[in-house]
């Protein structure tokens, strides 16, 4: 399998919005609503910000919210804050039942 | 709160063996999948398989020749062996627990804090 495609980087300003693609195929992204997303601070364990492409656990602020289309799902942060900065990864259920990562991608706030 | 914690040797040979285990506290690993995920230095993250509490498992294909997971659910743990190890499996091991929605059990709600190993002589 093969991983799922995130932008290496993106970048904003403070109280801007930004939004983190994440693209898959017909075999993971595009056949099941079971894309989750998590954030990585340096030094630490992957948390968990949305599961089954538009959920936030409790505790996960509303500024952080999710969407697909087709084979992509997307990421997006609104309100932009310092504390935001991070490595941020996809994950999507697949048609083989295994679990697939994107390559990440490090957000700065700038 | 549940907690999960992994254990393991922090170096390991080339072409040996490498062991980790997953002990799970304040909650029970019944009704639950369990999962290893890592990464190597630099790098994003790779699952690498996961087992639900009654033994059934699925691995990651590039892997699953080489590894194994299993569960003790007398001890509240899960582990993992991972054969002929190469300086490529140098990576922080984390251990996860699938949380599950009304929809689906697919996304990692609860990690340890990670745990690396070094593949060297």
């Amino acid at each position: 399998q093969s991983a799922l495609t995130q932008p290496p980087s993106v970048s904003g300003s403070p109280g801007q919005s930004v939004t983190i693609s994440c693209s898959g195929t017909s075999s993971d992204v595009g056949s099941y609503n079971r894309v989750s997303w998590y954030q990585q601070a340096p030094g630490t364990a992957p948390k968990l910000m949305i599961y089954d492409v538009n959920n936030r656990p409790s505790g996960v602020p509303d500024r952080f919210s999710g969407s697909k289309s087709a084979n992509t799902a997307s990421l997006t942060i609104s309100g932009l804050q310092a504390e935001d900065e991070g490595d941020y990864y996809c994950s999507s259920y697949t048609s083989s039942s295994t679990l697939v990562f994107g390559g990440g991608t490090k957000l700065t706030v700038l | 709160q549940v907690q999960l914690q992994e254990s393991g040797p922090g170096l390991v040979k080339p072409s040996e063996t490498l062991s980790l285990t997953c002990t799970v506290s304040g909650g029970f690993i019944r009704y639950y999948y369990w999962s290893w995920i890592r990464q190597p230095p630099g790098k994003g993250l790779e699952w690498i398989g996961y087992i639900y509490y009654s033994g059934s498992t699925n691995y990651n294909p590039s892997l699953k020749s080489r590894v194994t997971i299993s569960v003790d659910t007398s001890k509240n743990q899960f582990s993992l062996k991972l054969t002929s190890v190469t300086a490529a499996d140098t990576a922080v091991y984390y251990c996860a627990r699938l949380g599950c929605s009304s929809a689906s059990c697919s996304a990692f709600d609860i990690w340890g804090q990670g745990t690396m190993v070094t593949v060297s002589s």
